[in-house]
């Protein structure tokens, strides 16, 4: 059983571009986060929702825009993909809010912009 | 930008223990520690998680000092499967807004030989 799935788990497209990417979790969390991993592996939040609330929303452009329609889904929707925007994308899921819960990451969504 | 640090990369060899340390100067009081390990193409996987002095699971245990500015995460006896990236996580404070932030180490490469 997939913990917390991705979709797709591969993205080409062209620049210019709108697309999304879907992640469920079955895991019965109340929090679920993005992350965007660059090409040096480093990772850093984009966004966390606690209950289909936004909670944190880091600086990123407002060509992100994530969505939530319940507690086990958070969508990413990016309008006018940029070069910059290649990158692999997770999805993640913990019990509740707050920096001190362990995370259940998906295997990524790489997305390349041509 | 505070943020944690690691080393880029570790070498051993199967049976050895291996220690990597992570450097997270300003933790705040009520941050825990936290590892994650990394497979190519997937995403990280919790490892273990602490607060203060030593803790212990199945696969690692987590070193503590008491002024908490740093951890140390030991595997004891590598195997070839245990090759890839780890990172620390802790809740970090932003020096310039003192907000604080979820930020990821930049990874330790660990590489296990036969």
């Amino acid at each position: 059983d997939t913990a917390v799935s991705q979709t797709p788990k591969y993205l080409v497209t062209q620049m210019g571009n709108d697309k999304s990417i879907k992640c469920e979790q079955n895991l019965g969390h109340d929090t679920m986060y993005w992350y965007k991993q660059d090409s040096k592996k480093f990772l850093k939040i984009m966004f966390s929702y606690n209950n289909k609330e936004l909670i944190i929303n880091e600086t990123v452009p407002n060509r992100f825009s994530p969505k939530s329609p319940d507690k086990a889904h958070l969508n990413l929707h990016i309008n006018s993909l940029e070069l910059g925007d290649s990158a692999v994308y997770f999805c993640a899921s913990s019990p509740g809010q707050g920096y001190n819960q362990p995370q259940h990451f998906g295997d990524g969504t790489r997305l390349s912009i041509l | 930008l505070a943020k944690t640090t690691q080393p880029i990369s570790m070498d051993s060899y199967e049976g050895q223990e291996v220690n990597i340390t992570c450097s997270h100067n300003n933790i705040a009081t009520n941050d825990y520690i936290t590892w994650y390990q990394q497979f190519p193409s997937q995403g990280p996987r919790f490892i273990i998680q602490g607060y203060k002095t030593k803790v212990t699971n199945e696969v690692a245990s987590l070193f503590i000092p008491a002024d908490r500015k740093s951890s140390t995460l030991s595997l004891p006896r590598v195997s070839l499967s245990d090759t890839a990236v780890y990172y620390c996580l802790v809740g970090d404070m932003e020096e310039d807004t003192g907000r604080r932030a979820l930020t990821f180490g930049s990874g330790t490469r660990l590489q296990v030989q036969p």
